[in-house]
């Protein structure tokens, strides 16, 4: 069974531009979490879906959005980027959602530089 | 809010050597707890997960045990070898929200 995957995998971006990262979650997931790491504040939680739905979003301004397509698939997007975006942003999958989703698997991430 | 810290931050240990991870945070009301391994710019690979009833858990060379009551797991590594060299993190579900994770050990195990 494939794994997750994350497109692209590199990103150099300018301060102002938007940028839409993707994720491909493992056949059968439903839910898709999305994470920024970086080296001063660790991995934070950006937002969840299952369903086509978030569940749940983190503490971060609305330039931040996500959608989830009917084939599980979920994608990122960042306005307006500002030179503290550059990150590793990860996406995890899982069968289930909020407590039930037990183990979460990480794709290899989209590191994502702003200049 | 939940809170989750990780001592040390960095450790390095010769090769052979047992050693303890240990993960701290601040509301014992946990779904479940779980270890993962980061390698350098790379994604996160779950290693061991326990649930809230649980104390412990073990996979190969690897126990995680978990104190609820005081917020408090460790990662125990026996006879560790240089192919255990990364990141260590934690990361715990609360209640109604999504995992929360520690900012982890960096460990190097050297031949």
């Amino acid at each position: 069974k494939a794994g997750v995957t994350q497109t692209p995998r590199y990103l150099i971006k300018t301060r102002g531009q938007q940028v839409t990262l993707s994720c491909s979650p493992i056949s059968g997931h439903r839910s898709v979490s999305w994470y920024q790491q970086t080296p001063g504040q660790g991995l934070q939680f950006l937002f969840e879906y299952f369903s086509e739905t978030q569940r749940n979003k983190g503490n971060f301004p609305g330039r931040f959005s996500g959608r989830q397509f009917s084939n599980s698939r979920s994608e990122m997007n960042v306005s307006t980027l500002e030179l503290g975006d550059s990150a590793l942003y990860l996406c995890a999958s899982s069968l289930l959602a909020g407590i039930n989703q037990e183990t979460q698997y990480f794709g290899p991430g989209t590191r994502l530089l702003v200049l | 809010k939940q809170e989750v810290t990780q001592i040390p931050a960095a450790l390095s240990v010769p090769e052979g050597e047992n050693l303890v991870l240990n993960c701290s945070f601040t509301d014992s009301a946990i779904y479940n707890l779980q270890w993962f391994r980061q390698d350098p710019g790379k994604g996160l690979t779950s290693l061991l997960l326990i649930q809230s009833s649980q104390r412990e858990q073990t996979s190969g060379r690897l126990n995680a045990s978990l104190d609820k009551s005081s917020g408090r797991s460790t990662l125990y590594i026996a006879a560790s070898q240089p192919g255990d060299s990364a990141t260590y993190l934690c990361a715990v579900l609360p209640d109604g929200q999504n995992f929360v994770f520690g900012p982890g050990t960096r460990l190097s195990v050297l031949p």
